[in-house]
């Protein structure tokens, strides 16, 4: 089945280290591509897009990820995280001719202080 | 409003009874979306309105399950007969246009004891 893989369940990092979460989907086609944030108790937020053009996107907070089309990945990537950054982190796609948003399992990511 | 509302925020209900979830989309925002997240898992698609076009009811799990949108605004989700596998967060999102992605809401917490 078609689907939007998020490899890592739970990442814990400490401050200042590195970030890449993966995100690999398996819809054929043009896609539009998403990556949203969750804070403990809050909604969802959108992080990043993509639809086309330049493949690294810059999102807010200092997020980026990166649309590798030959590997139908959709990596985001922090260079130095912040406690703060403590979340669920989303991966999403939408399909080409399709109306709704496919959602990855998520990423619980701990930031140790 | 500024944000897409969702009321009750949380709900309790007992094992058969109905329940009435309310969405009130960002005015504007034609497509409106009703999503499910089960404790630790990724969202679960529901269902799709955009404008006046018939509804996108493909991801509806059964037919307890039903959702009323009026015109370009509120939307109810109906749960009739619940079970304990339905306790979960349903979420609403509404969007401008599929390039936009979602502007997502708290949600609703339903508990089904």
């Amino acid at each position: 089945a078609q689907s939007v893989s998020q490899h890592n369940h739970h990442v814990i990092l400490s401050e200042a280290a590195s970030l890449e979460l993966g995100c690999n989907y398996s819809y054929g086609g043009t896609v539009n591509l998403f990556w949203y944030v969750q804070y403990p108790g809050q909604h969802l937020q959108l992080l990043l897009k993509y639809f086309s053009g330049d493949p690294l996107v810059k999102g807010i907070k200092g997020f980026e990820a990166e649309f590798i089309k030959s590997k139908f990945s959709f990596n985001l990537r922090k260079p130095s995280v912040q406690w703060s950054d403590t979340a669920e982190y989303f991966c999403a796609v939408i399909p080409y001719n399709n109306n709704d948003m496919r959602f990855g399992a998520g990423t619980r990511l701990t930031v140790k202080p | 409003g500024a944000g897409v509302s969702q009321s009750p925020s949380n709900k309790v209900t007992e094992k058969g009874k109905d329940v009435e979830l309310r969405c009130d989309p960002i005015s504007g925002h034609t497509a409106l979306y009703w999503y499910r997240q089960r404790l630790g898992q990724g969202l679960e698609f529901l269902i799709y309105f955009q404008g006046n076009s018939a509804p996108d009811k493909s991801g509806l799990p059964s037919d307890r399950f039903s959702a009323e949108r009026t015109g370009e605004s509120v939307s109810t989700l109906t749960i009739q007969r619940t079970q304990q596998e339905d306790s979960a967060v349903y979420l609403c999102a509404s969007s401008l246009d599929r390039l936009n992605g979602y502007t997502f809401g708290s949600g609703t917490r339903l508990t089904v004891v």
